[in-house]
């Protein structure tokens, strides 16, 4: 499945580090979603665009800064992370929001703060 | 607060059937997903109920009563490559996809 594809798979990287998460979509989809996902915890929402405009942010940190230039593409800029941002970061993707559509998501970015 | 809960590890055996529940608290309902991810890979959708009553699609079938906010994933015929963890997750008033824990499945020959 390629519909959803992100780089880097995994990265290590130390708190005064920058970095970026990428991802991109190839099913023509208007709206795309940051999740990140830590053991034993629900899927935490981070930030949602649709037809490139942020319309959610659930309170998510500075440090994690998002960037949508266009439809097909979505990144999250990391700096000065903690140990705790370390989990598994989500990509999707889904026909819109405002409705109950599927979300098809990337294989994710394993992320190690150290 | 908007909550979904669902066990958070299940055993079964190879050729079973096994039962995955979920319960739900949350500000309205457009729909209940269910999702399959196997370790390290993509979540990757497996059914979508709106509606009450038993959504069937091969060996899964997802069941839902809204109102006992309550969800089943069914699966038969288990095989290996079920192993894998299931996310419940509903879309609220707002369409906003509230996501359990997930539940480990591990299937044992």
């Amino acid at each position: 499945e390629t519909g959803v594809t992100q780089t880097p798979r995994h990265l290590v990287m130390g708190m005064t580090n920058k970095k970026s998460l990428k991802c991109e979509q190839h099913l023509g989809h208007n709206a795309m979603y940051w999740y990140k996902q830590s053991a034993k915890k629900p899927l935490e929402l981070m930030f949602v665009y649709s037809l490139e405009e942020r319309v959610e942010n659930n309170s998510v940190p500075s440090r994690f800064s998002p960037e949508c230039p266009n439809s097909s593409h979505l990144f999250l800029h990391l700096h000065t992370l903690q140990p705790e941002d370390s989990a598994l970061y989500l990509c999707a993707s889904s026909q819109q929001t405002g409705e109950a559509y599927e979300q098809y998501f990337g294989p994710g970015t394993r992320l190690t703060v150290t | 607060g908007q909550n979904i809960d669902q066990p958070t590890e299940m055993t079964a055996t190879e050729g079973a059937i096994v039962q995955i529940n979920c319960t739900y608290q949350t500000s309205g309902f457009n729909g209940l997903f269910w999702y399959q991810q196997h370790a390290g890979e993509a979540p990757t959708f497996l059914s979508y109920n709106v509606l009450d009553g038993l959504e069937e699609k091969g060996r899964f079938s997802s069941f839902l009563s809204r109102s006992k906010g309550y969800s089943y994933l069914l699966l038969k015929e288990l095989q290996m490559k079920d192993s894998a963890s299931y996310l419940c997750a509903v879309t609220d008033s707002n369409y906003q996809l509230i996501w359990g824990a997930g539940t480990k499945l591990i299937i044992k020959p």
